[in-house]
């Protein structure tokens, strides 16, 4: 069984241009999550979908960062600009079922902004 | 809001010894799930184990356990006959029960663990 799937695996960029992440869940994963890593921390939770659904994204910084999942499967994640402090590890997981079934990780985008 | 501390940010052993990771959250609820992550150098995230605070027996998975003190908002990862395979960063993580409006998981900010051969 094929893992979650993200791309690309390392991104450079320059501050003010545009970004944007893939991920594709494990088939069958209706729960999707995107999580930010700063260097020497743990993960955050951005956003997280069931199904299509975006049904927490209170800590998705909604003047520059956006994401969907149009159809329930894969999804973009996008930063319009990007700033500086936005370099960092962009994680997805996925799961089946809700949020206390286990999550299984991307091996991440690793973004950095000049 | 909860919070989850990792005191120790790195941590070596010599493969085949024991080595515990320590955890503390800080929660007003009774009914929580905490999990330990391992991360290796390749980022992706992979679940160690995991406890339902209702549970009074501690969770086991091979040789990983985890010695949850409940009144001291413990939660330490021990792992037995360490391996080179077990090179990674620890992260700690709780999360509410579903339902609460919170059922997020809140991660440490990481042990790095180095087994040495």
């Amino acid at each position: 069984e094929a893992g979650v799937v993200q791309s690309p695996r390392y991104k450079i960029i320059e501050k003010k241009q545009p970004v944007a992440f893939w991920c594709n869940p494990i088939s069958g994963h209706n729960t999707l999550y995107w999580y930010l890593q700063n260097l020497g921390q743990g993960p955050e939770l951005l956003i997280r979908y069931e199904n299509e659904e975006a049904v927490d994204d209170s800590q998705l910084p909604k003047d520059r960062f956006s994401a969907e999942r149009l159809k329930g499967v894969d999804s973009t994640l996008k930063i319009q600009p990007a700033e500086l402090g936005d370099s960092a590890v962009y994680l997805c997981a996925s799961s089946f079922g809700g949020s206390l079934e286990e999550q299984y990780f991307g091996p991440g985008t690793r973004l950095t902004v000049t | 809001a909860q919070t989850v501390t990792q005191s120790q940010p790195e941590m070596s052993v010599q493969e085949a010894e024991t080595v515990t990771l320590s955890c503390t959250y800080d929660t007003s609820e009774n009914n929580y799930y905490l999990f330990w992550y391992k991360q290796p150098p390749s980022r992706q995230m992979i679940l160690v184990i995991r406890q339902e605070a209702y549970k009074q027996q501690n969770a086991t998975e091979n040789r990983f356990s985890v010695n949850f003190q409940k009144a001291a908002k413990s939660f330490s990862l021990k792992i037995s006959d360490s391996q080179l395979g077990d090179t990674a960063m620890y992260f700690c993580a709780f999360m509410n029960p579903p339902n609460f409006g919170n059922e997020k998981l809140t991660f440490g900010t990481g042990t790095r663990l180095t087994i040495i051969p």
